[in-house]
């Protein structure tokens, strides 16, 4: 089975454009989460979709939203990008409806902001 | 204060060294999981933990509910273990992981 892959694996945006990310989870997993990770705050949880619908959320503002499709694919989207939005986004996909189930995470997007 | 603390931050062993990394959490939980994160971002899930024990080869992970504290163990370390090791709480009642600062393990051959 393929592995999680996420798309770009590198990033250059600047300040005030929006940005748009890809995660394609394994094969039969219905659920994806998204993770933002800066040296400074660690791994924090933005959000997870499972079955097309976001059934928890982070405390992260309202210029990061997310959706995902009916194939399970996930798209994380980030508007008027802002420098501190600079980190390495990660998305995980697992089988089961809740976090008790393995996680496998993709190799993540670096995203810079200049 | 954190809601899930790791201790130590940083540790440095020799090659074939028993490392005991350390995790505290201070909410309910539903689940608590080990991660593995090698140099270039990847991760790697080691456990998911809701009582007990679990061994996978060199590694060990316990968690006692009532004190609120895991431990991830490495036996007989090998210098390919060396990675920045994560503890997540999965908050009870809630659908999200919350996670530790992480804790950079180096073994010197």
């Amino acid at each position: 089975k393929a592995g999680v892959t996420q798309t770009p694996r590198y990033l250059i945006k600047t300040r005030g454009q929006q940005v748009t990310l890809s995660c394609s989870p394994i094969s039969g997993h219905r659920s994806v989460s998204w993770y933002q990770q800066t040296p400074g705050q660690g791994l924090q949880f933005l959000f997870e979709y499972f079955s097309e619908t976001q059934r928890n959320k982070g405390n992260f503002p309202g210029r990061f939203s997310g959706r995902q499709f009916s194939n399970s694919r996930s798209e994380m989207n980030v508007s008027t990008l802002e420098l501190g939005d600079s980190a390495l986004y990660l998305c995980a996909s697992s089988s089961l409806a809740v976090y008790t189930d393995t996680q496998y995470f993709g190799p993540g997007t670096r995203l810079t902001v200049l | 204060k954190n809601e899930v603390e790791q201790s130590p931050q940083n540790l440095t062993a020799q090659e074939g060294e028993f490392i005991t990394i350390n995790c505290s959490y201070s909410v309910g939980i539903s689940a608590l999981h080990w991660l593995q994160q090698h140099p270039g971002g990847g991760i790697v899930s080691l456990f998911m933990l809701s009582s007990g024990k679990k061994k996978h080869g060199r590694l060990i992970a316990t968690i006692n509910i009532q004190e609120k504290h895991s431990s991830l163990h490495i036996t007989a370390s090998h210098p390919r273990d060396s990675a920045v090791y994560i503890c997540a709480v999965l908050i009870q009642g809630a659908q999200k992981l919350v996670f530790g600062q992480g804790t950079r393990l180096t073994i010197n051959p």
